[in-house]
């Protein structure tokens, strides 16, 4: 069975400073990874996806993810944010080739300060 | 073009009573998915449709919960005798083929007094 850890519940970043959200997976076969954000009272909206190929995702609103197989890692990474990031992001994987089904983590809740 | 839309917004429940909530697919998409979102937690896997049919549905947590989509586009989530542990947003995604990714809907608020 596949599962997700993300470590972070809540992270308080300063406007303008780096951020990194951090996400660790579990599973026997290939996956699929995704990070999906969750503004407040909408739906949940796909930020970025791995699929296969180059390692280092990029998706949008500037956010880009790096996948590491060894350390079965897909960190979720911003230079600069800014007071819209905030939101809940979700790391989620599914298995490639196979189950439609994500299987997400618990989520981590980005705070921006002014 | 529209997105995933889903109806009621909000739905308040008595223990014991029985709901029916619905979830309205971009148009042409295959693949039909539900999510229980407890609070504070992240989205966890009910049911899948493909079409009409229903191929996994290993996620519902008992046999309260039954999912259908019997044209194979607008499909209904109906919980009976509701309990105050259903309490969450419930969540439906499309997608427009299998592997492909999932847009999800604003989900309903299911609140069971």
């Amino acid at each position: 069975a596949q599962s997700v850890t993300q470590l972070d519940s809540q992270v308080p970043v300063f406007e303008e400073a780096p951020v990194e959200l951090r996400c660790n997976y579990s599973s026997s076969v290939s996956v699929y990874l995704f990070w999906y954000v969750q503004y407040p009272n909408q739906g949940l909206q796909l930020l970025l996806k791995y699929l296969s190929g180059s390692t280092l995702v990029k998706g949008i609103n500037g956010f880009e993810a790096e996948f590491n197989k060894s350390q079965t890692s897909f960190h979720l990474r911003k230079p600069s944010v800014h007071i819209s990031d905030t939101a809940e992001y979700f790391c989620a994987v599914s298995v490639s080739n196979r189950d439609d089904k994500i299987i997400f983590g618990k989520g981590t809740r980005l705070h921006i300060l002014p | 073009g529209a997105g995933v839309s889903q109806s009621p917004r909000y739905k308040v429940a008595k223990r014991g009573q029985d709901v029916a909530l619905r979830c309205d697919p971009i148009s042409g998409h295959v693949s039909l998915f539900w999510y229980q979102q407890a609070l504070g937690q992240g989205p966890e896997f009910l049911t899948y449709f493909q079409n009409e049919a229903q191929l996994d549905k290993s996620g519902l947590p008992s046999d309260r919960f039954f999912a259908e989509r019997p044209e194979g586009s607008v499909s209904t989530l109906k919980i009976q005798r509701t309990q105050q542990e259903d309490s969450a947003v419930y969540l439906c995604a499309s997608s427009l083929e299998r592997y492909n990714e999932q847009f999800f809907g604003p989900g309903t608020r299911l609140t069971v007094l």
